[in-house]
C-alpha cells in the first residue's frame, strides 16, 4: 500500500523566513513524488516534480530515500505563497493513481 | 476551453436520489482522471479513463459509484441513491497522456456534491 504523511495540517511563518513543509511517504517500491499547490480560489496546480529537479517560484524539494521523505522548501517565504500544498506520490503500478497527503495551508504573514 | 470545465458547480440533494457530474477536460487530453476530496482530506483516486475506456476504477468505492466517457471527451460520474458520506468535493482532471513521471494533472474546480 502507499501513504503519504504530512505531519502539519498548519504553517505559520513570518515573510523572509525560511520555510518547511513535511512530507512523509510509505512505498516498497521507487516512487515518484510531487508538490501540488492550491492559491485561494484557484485550482490544484502542480508545483514541482522531483524527477525534474528543479526550483519553481524558489521552492525546492529533495527526495530522501533513507528518510523516505520529500519536504518542501523556501529560504524566503513570500506573502504569496499562502496556499494549500499537498505533496503527492505515483507508485508506477497505476497510470492513473496518484496518492495525496492531507495538505499543509501555509500562512506567510507580513 | 482553456481549461477543465465542471457541472454543476454545486449539488445539493437528498439521500436516496440519483446525481450526475460532468466533466470537460482539456481538448486533446487523452487521460482523464475523478478524484474525491472529503472535507480535511486531500484528493483521493477514484478512476481513470485513457480513451473511452476505463484503465483503472480501482477507487470507486462501492457498485453506487459509475463513469462514463463514451467518445473519449467528456465524462460523467453518476452515483447511484447517494448518502449522506457521498458528501465531498468530486475533482475532474485531464492530463495530455498517462501520469508516467511528469505527473501533470490538469484540475477542474470541482463539483461540491452535498447530500442531506
Amino acid at each position: 500500500a502507499q501513504r503519504v504523511t504530512q505531519p502539519e495540517k498548519l504553517l505559520s511563518v513570518f515573510k523572509g523566513a525560511p520555510v518547511e513543509l513535511k512530507c512523509n511517504y510509505s512505498y516498497s517500491g521507487s516512487p515518484e513524488l510531487f508538490w501540488y499547490v492550491q492559491y485561494s480560489r484557484q485550482r490544484l496546480q502542480l508545483l514541482l516534480r522531483h524527477i525534474s529537479r528543479e526550483s519553481i517560484k524558489g521552492f525546492t524539494a529533495d527526495l530522501n530515500k533513507g528518510e523516505t521523505s520529500f519536504h518542501l522548501k523556501k529560504p524566503f517565504a513570500q506573502e504569496e505563497d499562502s496556499a494549500m500544498y499537498y505533496c503527492a506520490l505515483w507508485g508506477g503500478t497505476s497510470y492513473g493513481k496518484l496518492t495525496f497527503g492531507q495538505g499543509t495551508i501555509l500562512t506567510v504573514h507580513p | 476551453g482553456a481549461g477543465v470545465s465542471q457541472t454543476p458547480s454545486n449539488k445539493v440533494t437528498e439521500k436516496g436520489k440519483y446525481v450526475e457530474l460532468r466533466c470537460d477536460p482539456i481538448s486533446g487530453h487523452t487521460a482523464l482522471y475523478w478524484y474525491r476530496q472529503s472535507l480535511g482530506q486531500g484528493p483521493e483516486f477514484l478512476i481513470y479513463f485513457q480513451g473511452t475506456g476505463a484503465a483503472d476504477d480501482s477507487g470507486l468505492p462501492n457498485d453506487r459509484f459509475f463513469a462514463v466517457r463514451p467518445e473519449g471527451s467528456v465524462s460523467t460520474l453518476k452515483i447511484q441513491r447517494t448518502e449522506r458520506g457521498d458528501s465531498a468535493v468530486y475533482l475532474c482532471a485531464s492530463s495530455l497522456d498517462r501520469i508516467t513521471n511528469t505527473g501533470e494533472l490538469f484540475f477542474g474546480e470541482g463539483s461540491r456534491l452535498t447530500v442531506l
